[in-house]
């Protein structure tokens, strides 16, 4: 079974605005990491947040983590039409599964002009 | 750096047949892993393994088997090919395991069919 769940399930926005997307998980993680995926080729990595951390930012990419929640969000600010793409969480199952990463069902962002 | 190498890229079955997906990257990664996808499931995870000599079940792991006899190459193969295998399928590779915070570096994927 999945481990993430991403929600929303697509999202469309126009160039410029913000682009929330949510993420949920089922049991412990050392490590939740995000990945985009453009039409037709593997995934690219993006951020990776720890458990004990609570926001990490890079460039336009701000993710926030609630372990208490088993959450986590990715938000791109000033999206751009190049942001199109697929969104996934994955998480690595905390202690004694550490060898793999689960993936969720991701989010499909378009972004137009 | 070429990075995860994946060939074919499209490959076409028939019911029963056998083939193998292969897989090299030149990173000196130990750890690798084969994924697939399919329409609304997102990425599974099929088999991985944490060094050469060494591999494991993943989520899926039925009708595929894997071996890794060097840290460069995890070939995937497909024992007797049934149309619930057509998907998209993913070889993925990472310095050191999920849990050690190492990200993973995709290939392109292959794209298989079977009929």
């Amino acid at each position: 079974s999945q481990q993430g769940e991403e929600d929303p399930q697509a999202l469309s926005i126009q160039e410029g605005e913000n682009a929330t997307m949510n993420c949920s998980y089922k049991t412990s993680i050392n490590n939740l990491q995000w990945y985009r995926q453009n039409s037709g080729r593997g995934l690219v990595h993006l951020i990776l947040i720890r458990s004990n951390e609570r926001e990490k930012h890079s460039g336009r990419l701000r993710v926030t983590l609630d372990t208490s929640k088993k959450s986590s969000s990715l938000l791109i600010t000033a999206s751009r039409a190049a942001d199109t793409a697929s969104y996934f969480c994955a998480t690595d199952g905390g202690t004694g599964t550490a060898s793999k990463l689960t993936f969720g069902t991701g989010t499909r962002l378009q972004v137009t002009l | 750096n070429a990075g995860v190498t994946q060939t074919p890229k499209f490959q076409v079955l028939k019911t029963g047949q056998s083939m193998t997906l292969q897989c090299a990257q030149d990173m000196n990664h130990e750890y690798m892993s084969w994924y697939r996808q399919d329409p609304g499931m997102g990425l599974r995870l099929i088999h991985y393994s944490v060094g050469a000599g060494i591999t494991d079940q993943g989520e899926v792991p039925n009708g595929y088997n894997v071996s890794r006899s060097t840290t460069e190459d995890f070939p995937l193969r497909l024992l007797s090919a049934a149309p619930s295998q057509t998907s998209v399928y993913f070889c993925a590779s990472s310095y050191r395991p999920a849990s050690q915070r190492s990200p993973l570096h995709f290939g392109n994927g292959t794209r298989l069919t079977v009929t």
